[in-house]
């Protein structure tokens, strides 16, 4: 079945650092890739739809300049929390997959910023 | 903007009952997925139901969908303690998911 990877687990940074967050589609191409926010005991939130080869597509709301999306090829996609603050502390999950397949998630990363 | 409702948020269970989670979106959907979370962890897929009538068995899980009602069902049967999890319902329409709340079941012994 498809298998999408994504790392880190987790990671913890300082205040007005950095983060990058892969996404990879381990057996299969990926043209769209999904961004999603969870907060603790809640649902999940879309972010953005990365696009392979344009810009991604972010929801209502979603600071496109904090939560840079670069999928540069058809099986990685990259979130990444620029200038982190510690609201920005969140489980940061991905998907693929093809539409009538289902779609698979990432394992899932546990930003911890403080 | 769709909207999609679980219910109930909460389940306690005893072991050996039956239930059901009921998931309810509000407009034209072209499939509904149903996801498993345990905590601290990402989704795992249960079901994809893609057609009105659909219905779907797998172990004490059954899943189904009316598409009419835009009403989806996941039924437990003779719930075990392993089956403790948050379930999310996810109705597609092109490519965009939107989740339900979620249901957070704790079967207890």
């Amino acid at each position: 079945g498809a298998v999408v990877s994504q790392h880190p687990s987790r990671v913890i940074c300082k205040s007005g650092t950095s983060v990058k967050i892969e996404c990879r589609s381990l057996d299969f191409q990926a043209t769209t890739m999904f961004w999603y926010r969870q907060f603790p005991k809640k649902s999940l939130m879309l972010m953005a739809t990365s696009n392979e080869g344009s810009k991604a597509t972010y929801e209502q709301g979603v600071e496109k300049d904090k939560f840079l999306i670069n999928h540069a090829s058809l099986t990685l996609s990259t979130l990444t929390v620029t200038s982190a603050h510690p609201e920005d502390s969140s489980f940061y999950i991905c998907s693929a997959g093809q539409t009538l397949h289902g779609y698979t998630f990432g394992s899932g990363t546990r930003l911890t910023v403080v | 903007e769709l909207k999609v409702e679980q219910n109930p948020l909460f389940l306690s269970m005893q072991e050996g009952k039956n239930y059901t989670i009921y998931c309810n979106y509000s407009t034209t959907s072209d499939r509904l997925y149903w996801y498993r979370q345990d905590p601290g962890k990402s989704l795992e897929s249960l079901f994809v139901l893609l057609s009105n009538g659909a219905v779907k068995q797998e172990g004490r899980l059954m899943a189904s969908l009316d598409t009419k009602a835009r009403l989806s069902t996941l039924h437990i049967t003779a719930a075990v303690h392993d089956l403790s999890a948050t379930y999310f319902c996810a109705v597609v329409t092109g490519n965009q998911f939107y989740f339900g709340t979620g249901t957070s079941l704790t079967v207890i012994p």
